[in-house]
């Protein structure tokens, strides 16, 4: 099993901010792995997949870079709408989930 | 438009039996690479993969849970129904549905639906 470590687990930062969420996986996987967006009483969205790849509609502000065993999600200015918790996760193994990175108002 | 919409009880028994039905539309779960899995989040906890069930009608479930967790579809009611036996205060939380395309296992997850809330209370 490829077990999945995000970074920070919990984030402070303001609007405008650029915010960086690392994944890193035990063992290597190529380009497979996907962020989601997570807001209280709302679904999990999916920003990002095949690593780098924006999901249609989501803002250009997100990407995603990496392969292998490290991953980032970055957002280049954060906005309001953004304070959410952010999961990786992976097509390979079980469990496919990362335990969730909060961004939270600085 | 793809939709998801889960369905069932808002309060079950411990030891009971818990049945959660998505209701899909927009797209067919008999397409090559098709997919629906139920994905959970207890309260302060992460997501939770649960189950999966696909176009060949394959059932995969999480490793800890798969005594206790069937899935099944029903292409012409355009029905996923997960069962979940002998529940516990600790399956209290949201259960989501949502669709698969490429086919992998554990797929990227496109569209999900609103979720539903599950309580495990006496």
């Amino acid at each position: 099993d490829i077990q999945l470590t995000q970074s920070p687990s919990f984030l402070s930062a303001s609007v405008g901010d650029r915010v960086t969420i690392t994944c890193r996986a035990s063992q290597g996987m190529s380009k497979y792995l996907a962020w989601y967006q997570h807001k209280p009483g709302t679904p999990p969205k999916l920003l990002i997949y095949d690593a780098s790849t924006l999901q249609t509609g989501v803002p250009a502000r997100f990407s995603g870079r990496g392969s292998g065993t490290e991953f980032t999600l970055t957002i280049s200015s954060l906005q309001p709408e953004d304070f959410a918790t952010y999961y990786c996760q992976q097509l390979i193994s079980y469990p496919p989930f990362g335990p969730g990175t909060k961004v939270d108002v600085k | 438009q793809v939709t998801l919409r889960e369905s069932g009880p808002a309060l079950v028994k411990p030891t009971q039996t818990l049945t959660l039905t998505c209701t899909f539309s927009g797209f067919s779960l008999s397409t090559y690479g098709m997919s629906v899995t139920w994905i959970r989040q207890s309260p302060g906890k992460a997501l939770e993969w649960l189950a999966r069930v696909d176009w060949e009608d394959d059932k995969y479930y999480r490793t800890s849970l798969k005594t206790r967790l069937t899935i099944s579809k029903d292409r012409s009611k355009k029905q996923v129904v997960l069962i979940m036996t002998n529940v516990d205060p600790v399956d209290t939380g949201t259960y989501y549905c949502a669709r698969g395309t490429s086919g992998y296992v554990y797929d990227y997850m496109d569209v999900w639906g609103k979720g539903t809330t599950v309580t495990v209370s006496s």
